[in-house]
């Protein structure tokens, strides 16, 4: 079974700096997708960034951007220049083939401070 | 916009009702959705693979005769929930897949529904 971790359950960042949110998985698997999802206090699932485990190239989305290392089966999310509306939980998200569920992390409340 | 609709948005019920939420995929045809449950300050956990035309798939501990879902069409699932009591007040959210896109398309959430029991 695949496994997501999400080790820090809150985060905060002063407004216009950088940070870092923490995601391992665990998977036999050879191939696979890797979600990042913002949820609000809506709480809309809103996708942030996504990865192909094939692809070497780390996926980029305007101020996010994600450090994907295969072989240490690790997956954070870096936000740059953070906005406040960019509070928010994150989960990090595990999916094997095309229609199957996803797998997520426990979450990380990230709070943008003014 | 929205490509999965989820109603209703939120429902406050008595304690021994039955409480029916749909989930429609709106522009693409969904022949499996997944039905998820959040509670307060928690993370997102499968409750059930629907599919269409044939019987739910449930996870472990979830009761399949607490929680119906019937998938009678490609663009509707519903989850109904028998006999409600209030430990079954959560957030339940649904998402499905558009099979016409690409293996590394995402799936699509409905935007959830907050059910109170009494």
């Amino acid at each position: 079974a695949q496994t997501v971790t999400q080790s820090q359950p809150e985060m905060s960042v002063q407004e216009a700096e950088t940070v870092t949110l923490s995601c391992t998985y665990d998977t036999s698997e050879n191939n696979y997708y890797l979600f990042w999802y913002k949820q609000p206090p809506s709480r809309q699932m809103i996708l942030v960034i996504r990865q192909e485990a094939y692809k070497q190239q780390n996926a980029t989305e305007n101020r996010f951007s994600v450090n994907f290392q295969k072989a240490a089966k690790s997956f954070s999310l870096k936000i740059s220049d953070s906005q406040l509306g960019d509070t928010a939980m994150y989960f990090c998200a595990f999916m094997t083939s095309g229609n199957t569920p996803l797998v997520f992390g426990k979450g990380t409340r990230l709070s943008v401070i003014a | 916009g929205a490509v999965v609709s989820q109603h209703p948005s939120w429902v406050i019920c008595k304690s021994g009702t039955s409480v029916k939420i749909e989930c429609r995929s709106l522009d693409f045809q969904a022949t499996t959705m997944f039905w998820y449950r959040q509670f307060p300050k928690q993370s997102l956990m499968l409750m059930a693979t629907s599919n269409e035309g044939s019987k739910a798939t449930y996870e472990q501990g979830v009761e399949k005769d607490k929680f119906l879902i019937n998938h009678a069409s490609l663009t509707l699932s519903t989850l109904t929930v028998t006999s409600a009591h209030p430990e079954d007040s959560s957030f339940y959210i649904c998402s499905a897949k558009n099979p016409g896109t690409g293996k590394n398309q995402p799936q699509h959430f409905g935007d959830g529904t907050r059910l109170s029991i009494l």
